[in-house]
């Protein structure tokens, strides 16, 4: 089946610890996204990367991190620096070819205790 | 910057009452308006794309359209199932990037 998976589901962390949430896509799309969902509101970027080995910040990258090594996976390292982690967090893809639909995967929520 | 403001922020509808969703939108050069319905704990799933204005998509009770300052998501006859966030995303013509509006929140009662 061809999909985004985001691994864990659900993750737990320790204030001062650094988390990575994993984001795999075998769509052959080029662009990946990561996107914030805090409850009630809507989707925030913070990175997003259009091809492999380059990445631009998105309006809350601070406390963020990423990577784009391979075509297929696009990982989200959530820093100690970021003053607010806990959160709904969203990878997504864009087809770049026909209609450039974005498509997202299933999510990863992201509690600091 | 681009804008996108949904209305209203939650609808209750009984079961077979038709409505609308109302997004608007500002952008300098609009590549596409993107329809999502997210359910609870689950990512958005996609709906309709509409590129330009006078345009119409259809998928069984669900029906989007647009013009150059807004777009209308029309709910015939919904039914419970159709209970869900109804998230709307604008893609300017010089970007990559998807800015989401805040979301309808829509509750179809039986």
């Amino acid at each position: 089946d061809g999909g985004i998976t985001q691994s864990p589901k659900y993750l737990f962390r320790k204030e001062g610890q650094n988390v990575t949430l994993s984001c795999e896509q075998n769509l052959n799309h080029d662009a990946m996204y990561w996107y914030r969902q805090d409850p009630g509101q809507g989707l925030r970027l913070i990175y997003y990367s259009q091809i492999v080995n380059d990445f631009q910040k998105g309006d809350i990258a601070e406390g963020y991190s990423v990577s784009r090594e391979k075509k297929e996976s696009f990982p989200l390292t959530v820093t100690s620096a970021q003053k607010n982690p806990t959160a709904f967090y969203l990878c997504a893809s864009r087809d770049s070819q026909g209609r450039n639909t974005i498509y997202f995967g299933e999510g990863s929520w992201l509690t600091v205790v | 910057e681009d804008q996108v403001t949904q209305s209203p922020e939650a609808l209750r509808l009984q079961e077979g009452e038709s409505s609308s969703l109302n997004c608007s939108y500002t952008v300098s050069g609009l590549r596409g308006l993107f329809w999502y319905r997210q359910d609870p704990g689950k990512g958005p799933e996609f709906l309709f794309t509409l590129y330009s204005a006078g345009e119409e998509k259809e998928k069984e009770r669900l029906k989007a359209t647009l013009t150059k300052k807004e777009s209308f998501l029309h709910i015939t006859a919904p039914k419970p199932e159709d209970s869900a966030t109804y998230l709307c995303a604008v893609r300017e013509t010089s970007g990559s990037r998807l800015t989401f509006g805040e979301g309808t929140q829509l509750t179809v009662n039986p």
